[in-house]
């Protein structure tokens, strides 16, 4: 089976760090995606993990453990426009999405 | 500036009315999916195309069915639309490589009355 989980809802202050982590049992793994989706728009690209380890791209962060089948996208120096949908999608061909975190930005 | 792009934003449909959702890419990519994304949900795939080569999901109803007539336009057709086929449509696209990184388009939200 396929199973992807990630925290429904997160709040945090403006200018703070916040991480969702992402946990995936697939059949198949060929790399694992982070999505940022605002409401009503459609996702875009923010970071591609395959092998273990960090990839830092500015504000944003990812982490993979394979062994672990663990995620987590890390967000720095929170902004207001960072309010959004964040989607864990492990590449199992196709991609296989989770529901998502709606992450709040408060100031 | 190259991109995925879908047409209407916004489609009302009545109940059992045929619809059609169009999208169109400038990326060039081999690949093109569709998604269904309702309120709080992670984006369902529908179908999707590698070239020419139609795979379907085996939990898609048979109500909706895709046409690719080129590399850079794709249709969605829902042929009886029912109240529970409201939602965001999503089309992507994708290289086929390592990463295969998906890019979608603004998505078209269907009503249906």
């Amino acid at each position: 089976g396929q199973n992807i989980d990630q925290p429904t809802e997160m709040t945090a202050t403006e200018g703070a760090i916040v991480q969702i982590n992402c946990t995936y049992q697939t059949s198949g793994f060929n790399g694992l995606f982070w999505y940022q989706q605002h409401a009503g728009e459609a996702p875009t690209f923010l970071s591609y993990n395959v092998l273990d380890g960090l990839e830092e791209k500015g504000r944003f962060s990812s982490f993979l453990s394979r062994s672990k089948g663990y995620s987590y996208l890390l967000l720095k120096e929170l902004q207001m426009k960072d309010s959004a949908s964040y989607l864990c999608a492990v590449h199992d061909t196709p991609l296989v999405f989770g529901k998502g975190t709606r992450l709040s930005v408060i100031a | 500036d190259a991109m995925v792009i879908q047409n209407p934003r916004y489609q009302v449909t009545q109940f059992g009315k045929p619809v059609t959702l169009s999208c169109s890419q400038t990326l060039n990519h081999n690949v093109m999916y569709w998604y269904q994304q309702k309120s709080s949900q992670a984006p369902k795939l529908l179908f999707h195309y590698y070239d020419k080569d139609f795979n379907n999901e085996a939990d898609t109803p048979d109500n909706f069915q895709s046409r690719r007539p080129n590399t850079s336009f794709c249709f969605l057709d829902i042929r009886s639309p029912g109240l529970g086929d409201a939602a965001m449509y999503l089309c992507a696209t994708s290289r086929p490589g390592l990463s295969e990184t998906q890019y979608f388009g603004p998505g078209t939200r269907l009503l249906v009355l």
